[in-house]
């Protein structure tokens, strides 16, 4: 089982629509948990953290359920610059005291007219 | 604009050449990271320097050599690289390996192994 699982997608959804993706991780003593997005040929950004308490972040809202160890990510009224690949990113705690990240492989999410 | 700046934006070398990566931050983060990116692939950790001192190496084969001359720079040395090599290179930085573990990119080097 890999450490963290995203649907690949893609996701193909009308502009203003609301989609959806989840992200479940093995490790239950993951500590922190992040979406990242990463345009074609572009790196990675930094889009949320993700909070016990859930947090929002204009159309953008992020979910976590420890109990069910898995994150997600809400879109509403999807954007056209919206389309890209949006990582599931999860911290534990490595050998020693270091934190460690570990990418999912991603979900593709296309915006279209 | 991304505030980890990498050069050169695009690398095309030889198996048997010897190129450097490059990495700068100046947002005064302690630990900065090199990884590896496949097509449709998520990145792949490499090194992890903390405090400029190497604390993770994922096993990556020796024709790639890190360095960390100061806390602001990072290179990556490659040598007798092989054409499966060819990815995109990411430098991050963060502010350091305890809480506050949030990764910034650099826009990467894309390098093709010929």
């Amino acid at each position: 089982r890999k450490e963290v699982e995203q649907d690949p997608g893609p996701f193909n959804v009308p502009e203003g629509a609301t989609v959806a993706f989840n992200c479940t991780y093995s490790n239950s003593a993951s500590q922190s948990f992040f979406w990242y997005r990463q345009d074609c040929r572009k790196e990675p950004k930094l889009l949320m953290s993700v909070y016990s308490s859930g947090n929002e972040d204009g159309r953008f809202t992020a979910q976590l359920n420890r109990a069910s160890q898995y994150i997600s990510l809400l879109i509403r009224d999807s954007k056209l610059s919206d389309s890209a690949t949006y990582l599931c990113v999860v911290s534990s705690i490595s050998s020693g005291s270091a934190r460690q990240l570990t990418f999912g492989s991603g979900t593709q999410l296309t915006v279209l007219p | 604009d991304t505030e980890v700046t990498q050069t050169p934006k695009h690398l095309v070398m030889g198996m048997t050449n010897k190129k450097s990566l490059k990495c700068e931050q100046h947002m005064g983060h302690r630990a900065m990271y090199w990884y590896k990116q496949k097509a449709k692939k998520p990145p792949e950790l490499m090194f992890v320097y903390s405090y400029e001192k190497l604390s993770i190496n994922e096993s990556v084969p020796s024709r790639f050599s890190p360095e960390c001359p100061n806390s602001s720079l990072l290179n990556l040395h490659l040598h007798a690289l092989q054409p499966e090599d060819s990815a995109l290179y990411l430098c991050a930085s963060s502010q350091d390996r305890g809480s506050n573990e949030k990764l910034f990119f650099g826009s990467g080097t894309q390098l093709s192994v010929l």
